[in-house]
């Protein structure tokens, strides 16, 4: 039972560069959520989605893109890497039982 | 105004001490209230959610006033293991959960 996993774990982009994060739930979940974490900024939400096919903007959504093709997918794009962009990267997904959070992408950009 | 407020941390307490945290939200239609645990560089974890009736599980003792729109976390008889970072967490229905920054909170044997 995988949960929600997040790839890559790590990563070090150059400024300007762009990459895509992958977050896949194995548990059905209609609702997944890309959330960033920045010391002492607690955990701000980047961009959700509430079913196949949908978006939606959260707090901090400037300069990153997502989508939802496939229900257990939920990817995070960076078009272009800024340095204000280092950070560490949660995603989840939930149902009315709660969230299940994935262990996080540490990405620094340089 | 931040939507979720929380004590300024870090707390740092001895073995067997009680401690307590606080934290405040802004928006009144919130209907769901949950404390998160966070270990260094992990992913946040559910502790508990709060009710208005108050609850308890084990050490640990949650109470909501919708009121005051005050939230808050009592921890009896801490261990080291319970040194982590407690974040205070709200939601609006189906909405996404809103987390405050967070409180650090280190147990010293």
């Amino acid at each position: 039972n995988a949960g929600v996993t997040q790839t890559p774990k790590f990563r070090v982009l150059k400024t300007g560069q762009s990459m895509t994060l992958l977050c896949a739930q194995d548990m059905n979940h209609e609702y997944m959520y890309w959330y960033r974490q920045d010391p002492g900024m607690g955990l701000r939400l980047i961009h959700y989605s509430v079913g196949e096919g949908t978006t939606a903007k959260g707090e901090v959504p400037d300069g990153y893109n997502v989508s939802r093709l496939k229900k257990q997918n939920f990817l995070l794009g960076l078009e272009s890497a800024a340095p204000s962009q280092t950070s560490v990267y949660f995603c989840a997904s939930s149902d009315t039982y709660g969230y299940t959070f994935g262990s996080g992408t540490r990405l620094t950009v340089v | 105004r931040k939507e979720v407020e929380q004590d300024p941390g870090p707390f740092n307490v001895p073995e067997g001490a009680t401690v307590a945290f606080n934290c405040t939200y802004s928006n009144s239609a919130s209907q769901s209230f949950f404390w998160y645990r966070q270990d260094c560089r992990k992913e946040p974890k559910l502790l508990m959610s709060v009710y208005s009736s108050g609850n308890e599980d084990g050490r640990f003792t949650a109470q909501l006033n919708r009121a005051s729109q005050y939230i808050s976390l009592l921890i009896r008889d801490s261990k080291l293991s319970d040194s982590a970072t407690y974040l205070c967490v709200v939601t609006s229905g189906n909405t996404p959960l809103v987390f405050g920054k967070g409180t650090r909170l280190s147990v010293i044997a």
